[in-house]
């Protein structure tokens, strides 16, 4: 299993500013999946980061938008840039219970929900 | 593009009463579907992946089958309890990625 601690819980922001989102796991992983829920959508993929590689986006978010880092193997952060009130979201980190596997059941932080004014 | 629908949207049942949710799928290149548990406030939480069509799982009061044939699983709560109350998501993976595309949930009120 793995621990995954999220900060912040909740914020809200004004638009057009910033805002980082922290992801820290108890255990080192390969692997971690930044995901967005807007409100009434499913969970969707923004980004897979890698440790020592450029994030993989998937269709629809930018690494400008969306900026990520990856500096260890326990860490990533996601960054929101230039909010506007559609960034309204709970954007959650998670990782794999088996590395590579793809039967592996993810694990979730408690998310962030980020309301934009 | 690959879609996940979960039906119903919400559900309110009296404690005690039994109850069930959908998930649809597609059928093809199908390698596994999960299913979580989100209460407000927390993590997502795995129940069940499941990989083999007419695989049955239990925890609890809680099971699950799944159909890869047709595309679809259902998830079932027996004797439902407050501390039911949460969202339940379904997430499919297709053979040869490693990426789940999520339904958008059922969320369940048990009312006491």
């Amino acid at each position: 299993s793995a621990v995954i601690s999220q900060k912040p819980s909740r914020d809200i922001c004004q638009r057009g500013t910033s805002l980082t989102i922290q992801c820290q796991v108890d255990s080192q992983v390969t692997m971690m999946f930044w995901y967005r829920q807007q409100p009434g959508q499913s969970l969707t993929l923004i980004a897979t980061a890698n440790q020592g590689s450029e994030a993989t986006y998937e269709s629809g978010f930018v690494i400008d938008k969306f900026p990520i880092s990856r500096p260890n193997l326990t860490f990533s952060t996601l960054t929101v840039s230039n909010m506007s009130p559609e960034d309204s979201s709970i954007y959650l980190c998670s990782v794999e219970a088996v590395a590579g596997s793809n039967t592996g059941e993810l694990f979730f932080g408690e998310g962030s929900r980020l309301t934009v004014l | 593009i690959l879609n996940v629908e979960q039906s119903p949207q919400s559900l309110h049942v009296q404690e005690g009463d039994s109850t069930n949710f959908t998930c649809s799928f597609p059928s093809s290149n199908f390698y596994a579907l999960h299913w979580y548990r989100w209460e407000t406030a927390k993590s997502p939480e795995a129940l069940f992946v499941m990989t083999l069509n007419g695989d049955e799982k239990k925890k609890g009061r809680i099971s699950a089958t799944l159909n890869t044939k047709e595309g679809y699983s259902y998830l079932y709560i027996k004797g439902s309890q407050p501390e039911d109350s949460a969202t339940y998501l379904c997430a499919f993976s297709s053979s040869g990625t490693y990426k789940y595309i999520f339904g958008t949930g059922t969320r369940l009120k048990v009312l006491a």
